[in-house]
Order: structure tokens, then C-alpha cells, then sequence
């Protein structure tokens, strides 16, 4: 069965960090792209990162770009998160999901099927 | 980047009836090179992560029942319930992945009437 299992979230002050990260299972991991979505507290989906199989080839919505960084270890199975200079507007729930290619490049097969069950971020001081 | 927009924002529908949500991307998201949309449908019910329904705007993923289709082509697409029941109520979403950023609607509140 895949599986993906997030962890990392938690309540941190404006401007601090914090690093989430998504567990893979049941697929080979590092054939497959991957991706953050987001969810604010009441609102709808927000495309936040993705990055190729092979861990080379990174994009970024521009609401994160320069503050955000993706990853993944691909002997691990697991696909990082590191969030830096968080803002109250971070606040959400944080899922990854699985692409059905390993390119990132424009049309490529980047819906998401799974994802996991999400993280909670919350930014408050 | 590409906007894509659902309509209507919510929808009440009677259990046995035919429950129609629309979704319109601001470019053409058809790639003639292999005449694919590069669109995707989602479910997501209260406190759970979304579930693919649809990909390339019509291929019905697996295990999705068949009361749900998915049309359309180019920049107009619809997800079409076609006998509302009531595990069905839901928010449903559009994603365009034609290119980055990737892009969702804003999505669709789905009640029972």
C-alpha cells in the first residue's frame, strides 16, 4: 500500500523555522516527483513545491520562494520542508503528495495521488 | 500563471439528482503534441486530505464510482455527478498541471438540499 506520513508541524513565532517531513511507503520513491500543498484554516489549496525524483530539480510558488526549501533523501524515503522567516500567513495544514512522473518540467503527469494525512504549522507569537 | 476558477462557489442538491460543478483555466491547458488535458479532479470531506477522482480531465481514477464523470476540453471542464448521494457531500477541487506553478481552483462546496 503507499503510503505517505507527515510529522514536523507545531506552533512557532513569526519569524521562526521549522522542518517538515513526509515518509514514504509501498512505492519506489525516488521514481516519483513529490510535492507540498498547503490548506489555510477554512480555505482552499495551495500548490507550494515540488521537486524531481532525483532530488535536482526544484520550483516554488512565489509566496514561498526564498524562504522555503525542498528536499528529500532518497535513501530514506522521505521528502523534506525546511521553513524559514515564517509569517502568520503560513499558517495551514501542510500535505505532500505524490506525482505519477519523475520530471517536474511543464506538462508532465504532476496530479497527486496519495497524499498523506497532513501537518499542522501554525505561526502565532 | 494559470487562474483556474470553479463555479459555482457552493451547490445544494437534491440525494438522487444530478449535481454539475464547472471549472475554467485562464490559459488552454490542452497540449495538442498528445491531446491531453492536464487537468485533474479532487474530493476532500471535512478533516480528511483530498482524493484524486479524475485525471487528464476524464480518466476516472480507480475505485471512484461511476455516478462521477469528468468533460471537457481546452479551458472549460465540469464534474458531473450524475445521482447525488449522500457520502458525496464534499468540497471538490480542479488542478491544472499543465505547467508550474500548479494551480488549483478555488473549490466547490457540495450539500445535500
Amino acid at each position: 500500500e503507499v503510503q505517505l506520513v507527515e510529522s514536523g508541524g507545531g506552533l512557532v513565532q513569526p519569524g521562526g523555522s521549522l522542518r517538515l517531513s513526509c515518509e514514504a511507503s509501498g512505492f519506489p520513491f525516488s521514481s516519483y516527483a513529490m510535492s507540498w500543498v498547503r490548506q489555510a484554516p477554512g480555505k482552499g489549496l495551495e500548490w507550494v513545491s515540488i521537486i524531481s525524483g532525483n532530488g535536482l530539480s526544484t520550483d516554488y510558488a512565489d509566496s514561498v520562494k526564498g524562504r522555503v526549501t525542498i528536499s528529500r533523501d532518497n535513501s530514506k524515503n522521505t521528502l523534506y520542508l525546511q521553513m524559514n522567516s515564517l509569517r502568520v500567513d503560513d499558517t495551514a495544514v501542510y500535505y505532500c503528495g505524490k506525482s505519477m512522473t519523475t520530471f517536474i518540467t511543464s506538462r508532465r503527469e504532476n496530479w497527486f495521488d496519495p497524499w498523506g494525512q497532513g501537518t499542522l504549522v501554525t505561526v502565532s507569537s | 500563471d494559470i487562474v483556474m476558477t470553479q463555479s459555482p462557489d457552493s451547490l445544494a442538491v437534491s440525494l438522487g439528482e444530478r449535481a454539475t460543478i464547472n471549472c475554467k483555466s485562464s490559459q488552454n491547458i490542452l497540449y495538442g503534441s498528445n491531446n491531453g488535458n492536464y487537468l485533474a479532479w479532487y474530493q476532500q470531506k471535512p478533516g480528511q486530505p483530498p482524493k484524486l477522482l479524475f485525471y487528464w480531465a476524464s480518466t476516472r481514477e480507480s475505485g471512484v464510482p461511476d455516478r462521477f464523470s469528468g468533460s471537457g476540453s481546452g479551458t472549460d471542464f465540469t464534474l458531473t455527478i450524475s445521482s447525488l448521494q449522500a457520502e458525496d457531500v464534499a468540497v471538490y477541487y480542479c488542478q491544472q498541471y499543465y505547467t508550474t506553478p500548479i494551480t488549483f481552483g478555488q473549490g466547490t462546496r457540495l450539500e445535500i438540499k
